[in-house]
């Protein structure tokens, strides 16, 4: 079984640019995570995707992070413009369907940010 | 709001000692409990998880962990570690109540030493 993929790996980028992030979740899985991990930091969910409508975005910096999850599959989490605070690790995860916390996330590789 | 704590950011260990990563969060009202490990440039990976039942939680690589619940706290053991198990380990809790999003703890990285 495939995992869940990302990419770019990483991106460096100047701040006041705007960068885009990519996940391909798990086959099958309804639901889908972005996470920011700034060094030294647990994860910090940004947004949750049931199928193609979000769940819960309320950590989400929506004046400059934006996502979308269209047709209900891959998902693209946009920043514009950058901030030298936006500099972080992103991760993706995904589960089976539901929204229930037992339903074990399975976490892409990341995508590590610097901005400059 | 919810939080979770790991009381220790790093933790020095020699290979074949036993260590003891602690993790304790806010309320233990309908919680479910993971730990998570993360391997320098990768993504989380599950070690264990307690939904229900037996409060000692056997998970991957040899590690356990024991739900407490009037400590509110699910302390993550190994009894002999590896150079292998070098890695960041986070504690992280999902409330029922909160729609069952998990809150992570700040992590704490485990050295072990030969």
């Amino acid at each position: 079984e495939a995992g869940v993929a990302q990419s770019p790996r990483y991106k460096i980028i100047e701040k006041r640019q705007s960068v885009a992030f990519w996940c391909n979740p798990i086959s099958g899985h309804a639901t889908l995570y972005w996470y920011q991990q700034i060094l030294g930091q647990g994860p910090k969910l940004l947004i949750q995707f049931q199928n193609n409508g979000v769940v819960d975005d309320s950590q989400l910096p929506k004046d400059r992070f934006s996502a979308e999850r269209l047709k209900g599959v891959d998902s693209t989490l946009k920043i514009q413009p950058a901030k030298l605070e936006d500099s972080a690790v992103y991760l993706c995860a995904s589960s089976q369907a539901g929204t229930g916390g037992i339903n074990e996330q399975y976490f892409g590789p990341g995508t590590r940010l610097t901005v400059t | 709001a919810q939080s979770v704590t790991q009381l220790d950011s790093q933790v020095p260990v020699f290979e074949e000692a036993p260590v003891e990563l602690r993790c304790n969060y806010s309320s233990s009202v309908s919680v479910y409990l993971f730990w998570y490990v993360q391997y320098p440039n990768q993504g989380l990976q599950l070690l264990l998880k307690y939904l229900s039942g037996s409060t000692l939680v056997k998970g991957i690589n040899g590690f356990e962990a024991e739900f407490n619940k009037s400590q509110t706290s699910f302390h993550l053991r190994k009894p002999s570690v590896h150079i292998s198990d070098t890695a960041e380990y986070f504690c992280a809790v999902s409330w029922e109540a909160a729609g069952n999003k998990l809150t992570f703890g700040g992590g704490t990285r485990v050295l072990v030493k030969p």
